[in-house]
This record gives structure tokens, sequence and C-alpha cells, in this order.
């Protein structure tokens, strides 16, 4: 089984951009889907980007995903950031053996 | 409105057994396949299980395989998991989840979560 590692905390300030990374450890990042989900202080998890790089309705623009290949990584970007983004956001993968993987998660402080 | 409820949690001492329930509503459940995830107090996301549309396709964690069971009535609109042989470090908030598709063959891609239920496993 492979991990997805991101880092631990990300700061910045309102109306500025912010990139989440998320490096697979083995295989391909491209071998399988990535998703990001936000999850704010006492909620539950709700999908910000599925399938790499799409948006759910509703979710608004700002929130963008991708694959780089060279670095075996994905990343969400977050545009013109406010302050009600500041949430954990995880990215999930899974494998061939029908097994669903996590990143560790990562703190975005919007400050 | 996609709605999924999670029940069954509570206290319970190492060793025994707990089952979790999920009633689904807004959807079509028997169309899509549904995961269970968990997370400790405080801690990530790890994800547990899934059953795809017609239980044909199941997967579990290392850490729960042998121990916990995943099935799905269609006609109830409800997910279950069987917890056996409880750890503490079990002890999490437990969300069902929807899949994107109703099989896993183009992937593990939960969607939808519920609000979830706590399980501490505790002498």
């Amino acid at each position: 089984n492979f991990m997805l590692t991101q880092p631990h905390s990300v700061s910045e300030s309102p109306g500025k951009t912010v990139t989440i990374s998320c490096t697979r450890s083995s295989g391909s990042i491209a071998s399988n889907y990535v998703q990001w989900y936000q999850q704010r202080p006492g909620s539950s998890p709700t999908t910000v980007i599925y399938e790499d790089n799409q948006r759910p309705s509703g979710v608004p623009d700002r929130f963008s995903g991708s694959i780089d290949s060279s670095s075996n990584s994905a990343s969400l970007t977050i545009s013109g950031l406010k302050t009600e983004d500041e949430a954990d956001y995880y990215c999930q993968s899974y494998d061939s053996s029908n097994r669903g993987v996590f990143g560790g998660g990562t703190k975005l402080t919007v400050l | 409105e996609v709605q999924l409820v999670e029940s069954g949690g509570g206290l319970v001492q190492p060793g025994r057994s707990l089952r979790l329930s999920c009633a689904a509503s807004g959807f079509s459940f028997d169309y899509y396949a549904m995961h269970w995830v968990r997370q400790a107090p405080g801690k990530g996301l790890e994800w547990v299980s899934v059953i795809d549309w017609n239980s044909g396709t199941i997967g579990y964690a290392d850490s729960v395989k042998g121990r916990f069971t995943i099935s799905r009535d269609n006609a109830k609109n409800s997910l279950y998991l069987q917890m056996n042989s409880l750890r503490p470090e079990d002890t999490a908030f437990y969300y069902c989840a929807k899949n994107i598709r109703a099989t896993v063959v183009r992937g593990l891609i939960p969607d939808y979560w519920g609000q979830g239920t706590l399980v501490t496993v505790s002498s």
C-alpha cells in the first residue's frame, strides 16, 4: 500500500492564494483519482475536489485541483482566500485492492 | 437532499462487539457504493471499508480486516458495520459516506458524508 503525505499546516492572508500538496509515496499519482475534502471544526467532511480536478456543484471556482507526475503529487489551490476557508483539508485516493487512503490532513489558517 | 444518519455508537469494553447503522435518504441508495470512514478524536481521517451497490465487491483497511464486517440492505436503505474484538485504538467517530458511483471499478470516491457516531472502547 502507499501513503499520502500532506504538510501539517499552512497559513496565508485573506485575499491571497494558497496551495496544499499531497505526495504519493509509491506508485503513480496519476494511477488513481485524488479527492480533496474540507472539514471545519465540529463538522463532517465535505468534498471540494473529486477526480483530480472536478468541482462539485456549489463549490466556488476559487478551489481548484491538479496533479503533477514529475513530483508524484496532487495539489489543492485556493485563491482569493476568505476567513471561512479556514479548516482542515484532506486528500484521498485508493489502491487496486479496493482500499482507500487518506492523507494526514493540513490545517489551513487564514490570518 | 442526500442524508446519511449514523447510529449505534457508544461505550463498549475491549474485546466486545458493536453494530453501527447508517440510514440513507434523498438518493437511490441501491445505485451507489458506500463507505465507512473513522476519525479518532483530534486526529485525521482513516478509511475503514467499502461495499459496492450489490455487495459484490467489499474492501477493508488492514487495521480492521478480520474483525469488522460491512453489509447493506438495499430494501431498507441501510448500511451496517459489525465490529467485533474491539480495541481501544478503534475509538473514533465513525462516518458513513456515499460513493460517487455504484461500483468501485472507477474509484473509491466518497462524496457525501453523515454526521458520524462516536464509538468509545474502554474498560
